[in-house]
This record gives C-alpha cells, structure tokens and sequence, in this order.
C-alpha cells in the first residue's frame, strides 16, 4: 500500500518570503499523480498543484510550485511571496495511475499548518 | 456552475443515534468518493461510489458504517449508532468518468457525537 509522509506539523514564514513544505511516499508504481491540497479554516479542500509521475519538468502554478524527486520519492511544494491568504493546511496526495476497477482514491500525508506572519 | 454540495455542515448526534450525511455532485459527474478526517489527521478514503453501484468500499468501517449512490439523489454516507469516536469531518468528492481528471472537493460535514 503506498504511504504520503509529512515531517512538519506546523511551518511559519514571513509574509513576502519562501516557504517550502515537505512531502515523501512510498510506492512501488512507476505511473502515479501527486497533488498539494490547500485546507483553509473553511474546511474546502482546494487544488494547489498536481504533478504527473511521468513528467520530467516541475509543475508550476503561479507562486507555487514543486520539486519533483522521482528516484527520491519526494514532491516538496515551494511557496514565494507568501501571502496572509496563504494561512492554512497544506496537504500533500497520492493517487494511482494503475484505477484498480476504476477507484482514483487518493492518499494523504497528515498535513503541516502554515502560518503566515505579517 | 455549484460545487460539490454537502449538508449538513454540522450534524450533532448522541451515542447511539443515527447519521445520515449527504453529498450531491457536480453537474455531470457520476462518481463519488467519500473521506474522513479525524482531528489533527489527513483525509482517509472510506468509499467509492458509481450511481447504483458500490465500487471500492475497502475503507469502510466493518459495522455500522454504510453509503449509497442512488439513480435520483444524492450519495448518502449512512452511520448507524454513532459513537464518539465517529466525531470527524466526512468529505464527498465527485468526478467525470474521464479518467485522470480532477476531483472537486465539498466543504464536509463535520459530526460531533455527544
């Protein structure tokens, strides 16, 4: 069964810096997704960032983007110019590409909770 | 365009009682899957859903715990004599039947057994 590690409970940055949070899995699929999920105080669940396994080039979305280690097993996502709305647990996923009977469930690390200092 | 809907967004129950929680998909999507979160923990998958079919229910609790995704209406994720340890927040998400594509999370219900 694939696993998602998140080492850092909590992480704090400066707003306008660099924050970057850290994500490892275990697995033993060669084609797979990765996800970072933004869970603000709402509870809404929302995409930050996706990357697909087979892709060499890190995904990049605005002020966030990943550092994908495929041979080290590790997608941490990197946040710049941190903003107050940036505030919130960051979720790192797993999903396989092999849909056994079609399920696309995903896998969760246990989060880490970014604050942001003005 | 509405989201993923889920009601309630709060749902107190006592030991013992019953909790029925619901989720209607996007326009258009025909899968749901359905998550729990304990506190201070990542979400966990529970079950997949296709309308009038149970696909992968290898997260579900043995006992107690039961979901279905009727023809008409929402998917209902069905607690029978709640215990406190149900306490969570339960999540629905909903896809295409495209492969790979996104899921689209709701907001959750958060029950509190009492």
């Amino acid at each position: 069964a694939q696993t998602v590690t998140q080492s850092q409970p909590e992480m704090s940055v400066q707003e306008a810096e660099t924050v970057t949070l850290s994500c490892t899995y275990d697995t033993s699929e060669s084609d797979y997704y990765l996800f970072w999920y933004k869970q603000p105080p709402s509870r809404q669940m929302i995409l930050v960032i996706r990357q697909e396994a087979y892709k060499q080039q890190n995904a990049t979305e605005n002020r966030f983007s990943v550092n994908f280690q495929k041979a080290a097993k590790s997608f941490s996502l990197k946040i710049s110019d941190s903003q107050l709305g940036d505030a919130a647990m960051y979720f790192c996923a797993y999903r396989s590409a092999l849909t056994q009977g079609g399920s696309e469930k995903l896998v969760f690390g246990k989060g880490t909770k970014l604050t942001v200092n003005p | 365009n509405a989201g993923v809907m889920q009601n309630p967004r709060h749902l107190v129950r006592r030991r013992g009682q019953e909790a029925r929680l619901r989720c209607s998909p996007m326009k258009g999507h025909s899968h749901v899957y359905w998550y729990r979160q304990l506190p201070e923990e990542g979400l966990k998958f529970m079950v997949y859903l296709q309308k009038e079919n149970i696909i992968d229910e290898s997260g579900m609790p043995k006992e107690r715990f039961s979901a279905e995704f009727p023809k008409e209406g929402p998917s209902i994720l069905r607690i029978q004599q709640v215990v406190r340890g149900d306490s969570a927040a339960y999540f629905c998400a909903s896809s295409t039947i495209v492969k790979n594509t996104e899921a689209f999370f709701g907001q959750g219900t958060r029950l509190t057994v009492v």
